[in-house]
C-alpha cells in the first residue's frame, strides 16, 4: 500500500498570501496518479488538480500543482478566504487509492 | 448535470445490518467506477473500495475487506455499500463518488453529500 504523508499538518496563513502544502509518496509515483482534494467543513471533498498539475474543471488559477517521483506539492498563489479549508493529496495508481492525511490551512 | 444523491442519516445499533445508497443522474452510470469513501468523526478521508456498474467488477482495500460489501444496480442507477453487523466504529460520514474518467486510475470528480452512519447502543 501507498502511503501518503502531507505536511504540514496545519498551516497559519493571512488572506493574499502564498500557501505551500506537501504530499510525499512512500515509493515512487506517475504523476499521472496524484490529485488534489480541498474539503471545506461541513462539504464533500472538491477536486482541485489531477495528474499533479492539470486543474479541475472551474478550478481557480491561483491553485497549481507540481511534482513527480515520491514529492508533490500544491500551491495556492494567493489565498482567498474561501480558501482556509483542509486539502488532502490522493494517488489512484495502486489499489488501495490511498489519501493523504491530511493540512489544514487556518486563518492566522 | 452530473448528480450523486445519497441516502440520509441512519442510526444503528451494534450487530445491526445497514445499506446505504447513492443515485446517480445525468451521465451513463454504466461506464464509470464509483468509490466509496469513508470520513470518520473529525479525521481523514480512507477509501474503501469501488465498483464498476457496467460489470459489477468490485475492488476493496484490504482495510475493508470482507466488512462492508459494494454493489449496484443499473436498472435503478444506484450504488451501494452494505453492512451485514455494524461496529460502533463505523460510524462516520460515507461519501460516494465518481472516477473521472471511464479507467479505474484516475482521481474523483463528483462527490455524493455524504450519508451519516451513527452506530450506537
Amino acid at each position: 500500500e501507498i502511503v501518503l504523508t502531507q505536511s504540514p499538518g496545519t498551516l497559519s496563513l493571512s488572506p493574499g498570501e502564498r500557501a505551500t502544502l506537501s504530499c510525499r509518496a512512500s515509493q515512487t509515483l506517475s504523476s499521472t496518479y496524484l490529485a488534489w482534494y480541498q474539503q471545506v467543513p461541513g462539504q464533500a471533498p472538491r477536486l482541485l488538480i489531477y495528474g499533479a498539475s492539470s486543474r479541475a474543471t472551474g478550478i481557480p488559477d491561483r491553485f497549481g500543482g507540481s511534482g513527480s517521483g515520491t514529492d508533490f506539492t500544491l500551491t495556492i498563489s494567493r489565498l482567498e478566504p474561501e480558501d482556509f479549508a483542509v486539502y488532502y493529496c490522493q494517488q489512484s495508481g495502486y489499489s488501495p487509492h490511498t489519501f493523504g492525511g491530511g493540512t489544514k490551512v487556518e486563518i492566522k | 448535470e452530473v448528480q450523486l444523491v445519497q441516502s440520509g442519516a441512519e442510526v444503528r445499533k451494534p450487530g445491526e445490518s445497514l445499506k446505504i445508497s447513492c443515485q446517480v443522474s445525468g451521465y451513463n452510470f454504466a461506464g464509470y467506477w464509483i468509490a466509496w469513501v469513508r470520513q470518520m468523526p473529525g479525521k481523514g478521508l480512507e477509501w474503501m473500495g469501488i465498483i464498476y456498474p457496467g460489470d459489477s467488477d468490485t475492488r476493496y482495500s484490504p482495510s475493508f475487506q470482507g466488512q462492508v460489501s459494494i454493489s449496484a444496480d443499473k436498472s435503478v442507477s444506484t450504488a451501494y455499500l452494505q453492512w451485514s453487523s455494524l461496529k460502533a466504529s463505523d460510524s462516520g460520514i460515507y461519501y460516494c463518488a465518481r472516477h473521472r474518467t471511464s479507467s479505474a486510475y484516475v482521481p474523483l470528480d463528483y462527490w455524493g453529500q455524504g450519508s451519516p452512519v451513527t452506530v450506537s447502543s
